[in-house]
């Protein structure tokens, strides 16, 4: 059964904390996404990464960092650096990033810091 | 401010059609993507149109483009309590590889 996963799916920090999402994906997709959505807003994206040992920032980079060691994994962390940490983590991937490919999402982390 | 843009919110009654809105800033964009996000979970992929066509049509769901007014619409005949949700837009960015960029999601609430 193909797809993206995130876990957990509801993770608590304390302040001056880092914390690492996990997003694993087996379609065999090369290019991932991180995004962020914070309530009554669209989805901000993060970091993006075109084929494995890449990644660049996306529109909200600061306070947030990424490794992408593996093709099926892309995982977040959330540093202490981040001044407001607190919100709905989505990550997706697509087959390419030059392709026209639909990206397809996880089912989130929801993060809050205490 | 966003470069998608949605309204917040609409309410329908169970069998009316919904018709859900979204203006675009991007003139060259290529293609244009209706997501739907059920209550805390991820987004779902409904259907999408390519920057060439008028009109796109799937099952329930119709999805206008008007490339001039830079306006872009998703209507779903005989709305049921299952469509309650979160629909985003969002558009090809031009000349950025795959990424997207968001609209802020209109909340869909159908009433029984």
């Amino acid at each position: 059964d193909g797809g993206i996963t995130q876990s957990p799916k509801y993770l608590f920090r304390k302040e001056g904390q880092n914390v690492t999402l996990s997003c694993e994906q087996n379609l065999n997709h090369d290019a991932m996404y991180w995004y962020r959505q914070d309530p009554g807003q669209g989805l901000r994206l993060i970091y993006y990464s075109q084929i494995v040992n890449d990644f660049q920032k996306g529109d909200i980079a600061e306070g947030y960092s990424v490794s992408r060691e593996k093709k099926e994994s892309f995982p977040l962390t959330v540093t202490s650096a981040q001044k407001n940490p607190t919100a709905f983590y989505l990550c997706a991937s697509s087959a390419s990033f030059t392709g026209a490919d639909t990206q397809y999402f996880g089912p989130g982390t929801r993060l809050t810091v205490l | 401010g966003e470069d998608v843009e949605q309204s917040l919110f609409l309410s329908v009654r169970e069998g009316d059609s919904s018709v859900i809105n979204c203006t675009y800033t991007d003139s060259s964009s290529t293609y244009l993507y209706w997501y739907k996000q059920e209550p805390g979970a991820g987004l779902q992929l409904l259907t999408y149109i390519f920057s060439n066509m008028d009109m796109k049509q799937d099952q329930r769901l119709t999805v206008l483009l008007n490339k001039k007014d830079k306006h872009l619409s998703l209507r779903i005949a005989d709305t049921q309590t299952g469509d309650s949700a979160i629909y985003f837009c969002a558009e090809r960015r031009n000349n950025a590889g795959n990424m997207l960029t968001f609209g802020g999601g209109t909340r869909l609430m159908v009433k029984p």
